[in-house]
Formats: structure tokens, C-alpha cells, sequence
């Protein structure tokens, strides 16, 4: 199947820096990456809609300036956590869906853990 | 409440036995899928059933969809220690493109 690459796999930071994951789409083209945040034990949720060439979507609820999105090509989009806090401290998954079947199924990366102390 | 609601949260089983998780949703879809999360990774695609299909089989699983009732169901056959993991059923809203909304998933254990 599809591979996507997420990088970090983990990273440890200081509140107030900036961290950014990357979500790559290994073999195939994605016009579209979401960005989902997970807490312990509970599901996934979406945060943001990345479009390549276009200003990312965010749920309500998501500061965009908080969460920066980018999908530069149709095989990266990165997300930047800025000014880091130890709220911000989560799981980070993106997924990414191949531009040839856009209702078909999600690729996941493998999730970045982001501990902000 | 959240669109693709899980039932039963948890589910504790004998390796061998077979294990059934639930999933209801609220709104008209395009399709529905299955995901399967092992813990601190990210989710692996089961199985997508289209709005039109009633049922789909892929090895040792079994998906079910009732559209009149908004609801499907994941069964999984001869379960090994290796199934133990979290299970989401995923909604493709028909209004929502290429968007799915997640239920709050099933942690499923399969005991050796």
C-alpha cells in the first residue's frame, strides 16, 4: 500500500520554541494532507485540511496561528507548532489521500509525539 | 454527540474467539471505513464499505453496513493476540468531501 512518512517520530521541546513536523507522501501524489491530534486513550481529531497550493482549512476551535500549515508540493505538508506550550504537548498524526481516488481510503503516518516542557 | 460512535469502548477476549465492535453514525455518507490503531501508532486502513454495499469480507473481517439504521459493524474472526489494538470506524459524510470523521474507537484485547 501507499507509504506517508511523518518526521519527528517524537521531539522534546522548551515552551515557547517552534517545532515543525513533516508528512510526506512516499509513492504517490496527495492534493490533499489532513493534520489530526490525538489525546491519550481517546480518538482522532482533525485539526486542519491541507491543500497543496492553497491556505489550509482548520476546524473551529484550531488557531491557525498557533498550528501553521503547509503543503508546498503534492507530497510534503508540514505542520509548525508555534510558540510551543505544554498544552500543545500531544500526539500529531497527518494522513494523506491520493490525488487519483480522493473518496478512497486515508494514509496515515506513523504520529509525532510532541512533549513541550 | 460525535458523528461514528463505538460500542463497546472496551472488549476483552480469548484468543480464538471472535470479536464484534459496533459503529452508528448520524448523517447521509459516501462510504465508511475501519481503521486499526496499535498503541502510539498511527492507523492502518481495514476495510472501506461504500454507501450502496451491505457487506464486505477481507480475511478474517467481516464489515456490515445498515444505512437505515446508520450503523455498521466489525467483526473480526479466530482473533489472535496480534488483533489487540484500537479499532475506528471512520464516516465519509456526503456533504464533507474528502473529509472522515472518526468515532471515539474500540480497544480491543485479545488475551493469549
Amino acid at each position: 500500500g501507499a507509504v506517508v512518512s511523518q518526521h519527528p517520530s517524537w521531539v522534546i521541546c522548551k515552551s515557547g520554541t517552534s517545532v515543525k513536523i513533516e508528512c510526506r507522501s512516499l509513492d504517490f501524489q496527495a492534493t490533499t494532507m489532513f493534520w489530526y491530534r490525538q489525546f491519550p486513550k481517546q480518538s482522532l481529531m482533525l485539526m486542519a485540511t491541507s491543500n497543496e497550493g492553497s491556505k489550509a482549512t482548520y476546524e473551529q476551535g484550531v488557531e491557525k496561528d498557533k498550528f501553521l500549515i503547509n503543503h508546498a508540493s503534492l507530497t510534503l505538508s508540514t505542520l509548525t507548532v508555534t510558540s510551543a506550550h505544554p498544552e500543545d504537548s500531544s500526539f500529531y498524526i497527518c494522513s494523506a489521500i491520493s490525488q487519483r481516488e480522493t473518496f478512497g481510503e486515508l494514509f496515515f503516518g506513523e504520529g509525532s509525539r510532541l512533549t513541550v516542557l | 454527540s460525535q458523528q461514528g460512535e463505538e460500542d463497546p469502548q472496551a472488549l476483552s477476549i480469548q484468543e480464538g474467539e471472535n470479536a464484534t465492535m459496533n459503529c452508528s453514525y448520524k448523517t447521509s455518507i459516501n462510504n465508511l471505513q475501519w481503521y486499526r490503531q496499535n498503541s502510539g501508532r498511527g492507523l492502518v486502513h481495514l476495510i472501506l464499505i461504500r454507501s450502496n454495499e451491505r457487506e464486505k469480507h477481507s480475511g478474517r473481517l467481516r464489515v456490515t453496513l445498515d444505512t437505515s439504521k446508520k450503523s455498521s459493524s466489525l467483526l473480526i474472526t479466530a482473533s489472535r493476540a496480534a488483533d489487540t489494538a484500537s479499532y475506528f470506524c471512520a464516516t465519509r459524510k456526503v456533504t464533507s468531501g474528502s473529509r472522515l470523521t472518526f468515532g471515539e474507537g474500540t480497544q480491543l484485547t485479545v488475551n493469549p
